[in-house]
Formats: structure tokens, C-alpha cells, sequence
């Protein structure tokens, strides 16, 4: 159980193009979700969490205008990279939350962006 | 903000052997702690979690430990196999509503034939 996905595992694009990921809980449903930006040898930095139906909350010096997040259902998050640029370049992970469990966040395989 | 220090970056013990992880972390409201596995390339992946109203919890060859008196905790892996070679972290959040991960900077783990 718990299991989290995310598509797609990798994507190119060329400099100036919008980018979406999704993440899904295939088997819960998930209140909250959160998207996470890993650079390489480095600690996970969290972007945003994401509410069903409601607007996301950013971290400080995140852009909320570059990185759209959309949670429409209790099972799907979606996270847009608009006018994607080389230093887009890294590995967007999210998680998700049981909505009827505790804090436990399971996360997904991650999705590595190369932008050139 | 909260604030999760660990150590040692990394991390090379001989095979059957223990490892050991620390970690600090800062804000005194933070209840809930889970260490996460992360092999090169995918995931992390949850290995285990304590909450604060218990010291230790232990699960096959992994414990964790935890003092909340001197805000530190612990990750243990006794009987050290090859396939626990990754980079582990901890992290810390607050209590259901406030769960927001603060993760530490990561131990790479190899494990020695």
C-alpha cells in the first residue's frame, strides 16, 4: 500500500517551453501533496504543498508564477514548470499524506528534468 | 524555522557490521521524525518513523532512537548488507496540520564486501 507515482521519470525539453508532472497515490487518497526539488548530491528542498481544491502554498523564494501547481482531486497533483530554463534543470519529487493517517509522507520515483 | 543537522556525510562500514546516523534538530514542537532511504536515481523511500512520545522503535535490523530532552535522534542498521548502501535521511515536521518535512543533508552509506 501507499504507493505514489509520478509521470513522467524523465523528460528533455528546450529552453522556453512549460513542463507538466503529475503525481498520483494509486491506492489512498491524498488531502495534501507536496513537491520537493532535489539537486544532485544535495538534500531534498521543498517547493510548495499543495491542498486539494485549494491554491498552493510556496516556500520562501519559490515563484509561484513559474511553478503552477494544480490539485484537483484527492489522487492527482500536477506541477507545471512554465518557460523552463537550464538551471530548471533537476529531479521534482513529490509526496503525498493519507488523508486518514498521520503525518507519514510516502514519495514518488521522481522525475528528472533536463532542460537545454 | 526548523533546523535538522546530521552526520556523518559519509558513511563506510564493513559488511555485518553496525552503521550508525545522528541527528539534531532544532525546534522543540517538532513531534514526528522518519528516516528515509534513498537509492541513486529514484525515491526516497520510508524505512522508518518515531513520534515523540516513544524513545525507540525498532524494526527487523533497523532502530530508531530518539531524546527528545536533548533534540537529537538516531537511525541504527545492524547486520550491514550490501543492498543497504544508499544515502539515508532524516527529518523532522510538527504535529497533524503542520507536517511540512524538514530533512537533514543526507549520509551516504557503503557498505564493504
Amino acid at each position: 500500500g501507499a504507493v505514489v507515482s509520478q509521470h513522467p521519470s524523465w523528460v528533455i525539453c528546450k529552453s522556453g517551453t512549460s513542463v507538466k508532472i503529475e503525481c498520483r497515490s494509486l491506492d489512498f487518497q491524498a488531502t495534501t501533496m507536496f513537491w520537493y526539488r532535489q539537486f544532485p548530491k544535495q538534500s531534498l528542498m521543498l517547493m510548495a504543498t499543495s491542498n486539494e481544491g485549494s491554491k498552493a502554498t510556496y516556500e520562501q523564494g519559490v515563484e509561484k508564477d513559474k511553478f503552477l501547481i494544480n490539485h484537483a482531486s484527492l489522487t492527482l497533483s500536477t506541477l507545471t514548470v512554465t518557460s523552463a530554463h537550464p538551471e530548471d534543470s533537476s529531479f521534482y519529487i513529490c509526496s503525498a499524506r493519507d488523508h486518514r493517517g498521520t503525518e507519514t509522507q510516502y514519495f514518488g520515483p521522481g522525475t528528472r528534468l533536463l532542460v537545454l | 524555522g526548523e533546523n535538522v543537522e546530521q552526520h556523518p556525510s559519509t558513511l563506510s562500514v564493513q559488511e555485518g557490521d553496525s552503521a550508525v546516523i545522528k541527528c539534531t534538530y532544532s525546534d522543540s514542537a517538532s513531534n514526528y521524525f522518519p528516516w528515509y532511504k534513498q537509492e541513486l536515481g529514484k525515491g526516497p523511500q520510508l524505512i522508518i518513523d518515531i513520534r515523540s512520545n516513544v524513545g525507540e522503535k525498532k524494526d527487523q535490523r533497523i532502530a530508531v532512537t530518539l531524546n527528545k530532552t536533548a533534540k537529537h535522534f538516531s537511525l541504527h542498521i545492524t547486520e550491514t548488507q550490501p543492498e543497504d548502501s544508499a544515502v539515508y535521511f532524516c527529518a523532522a515536521s510538527g504535529r497533524f496540520g503542520n507536517e511540512k518535512l524538514t530533512f537533514g543533508t543526507g549520509t551516504r552509506l557503503t557498505i564493504i564486501p
